[in-house]
């Protein structure tokens, strides 16, 4: 099957930027995700980029994507002890009817003051 | 995002007991999932239903009994589970448009199995 994968753990200081990446199989992907989790809380968008995209800006937010390699990443300006959370890199696999997403094991962003 | 709802937050049960939980979605999609989040695992998808047709069925355990009545509610049925089903159970929502669609996450039941 398909395959997402993270690193497990980020700290950065208040301030910093932070950069969290992804590697995934599926080259067939058409849609990449990155969701956050706060403690006790499901899972929320953050962003989105499609295959044939290469770079996507959110407000603090930039998206990498360098689809030769497999390889995404999400860019956290000026990080604030609020984005403290569990990050998910997510691909959307190719299918027919539903949206079926293969998640990484996420990746744990703690920033400190 | 506050237009998937989960019930209860948190429940505790015994081997031989029976519960159900619920989902609902107040966002007028049209497909729903089951997933479940266990420690140090990657979200683990359960089950897909489209217009409340069951899609997926992903290898889980009859002890897990899905049900959707309509698009917007979706329950998870659970009988003589195990302490390995101890997880946080999360439900989504999704709308059928073509490649994009975004899923919608409620803030899970933690489920833990004595």
């Amino acid at each position: 099957g398909e395959d997402v994968e993270q690193s497990l753990f980020l700290s950065v200081r208040e301030g910093d930027s932070s950069v969290i990446n992804c590697t995934y199989t599926d080259s067939s992907s058409t849609y990449l995700y990155w969701y956050k989790q706060e403690p006790g809380a499901g899972l929320q968008l953050l962003t989105y980029i499609f295959s044939n995209m290469d770079m996507k800006q959110d407000q603090r937010l930039t998206v990498l994507l360098n689809k030769k390699d497999k390889h995404l990443s999400l860019r956290i300006a000026d990080t604030q002890t609020g984005d403290s959370a569990i990050y998910f890199c997510a691909e959307k696999e190719k299918n027919t009817g539903f949206q079926k997403l293969v998640f990484g094991t996420g990746t744990r962003l703690l920033v400190s003051p | 995002e506050t237009g998937v709802t989960q019930t209860p937050r948190h429940l505790v049960m015994g081997m031989t007991n029976k519960k159900s939980l619920k989902c609902e979605q107040h966002l007028g999609h049209n497909a729903m999932y089951w997933y479940k989040q266990s420690a140090k695992k990657p979200l683990e998808l359960m089950f897909v239903y489209n217009f409340k047709e069951q899609t997926e069925n992903n290898s889980v355990p009859s002890r897990f009994s899905p049900e959707c009545p309509n698009s917007s509610h979706l329950f998870l049925h659970l009988h003589t589970l195990q302490p390995e089903d101890s997880a946080l159970y999360l439900c989504a929502s999704s709308q059928s448009r073509g490649a994009q669609e975004t899923q919608y996450f409620g803030p899970g039941t933690r489920l833990l199995v004595l």
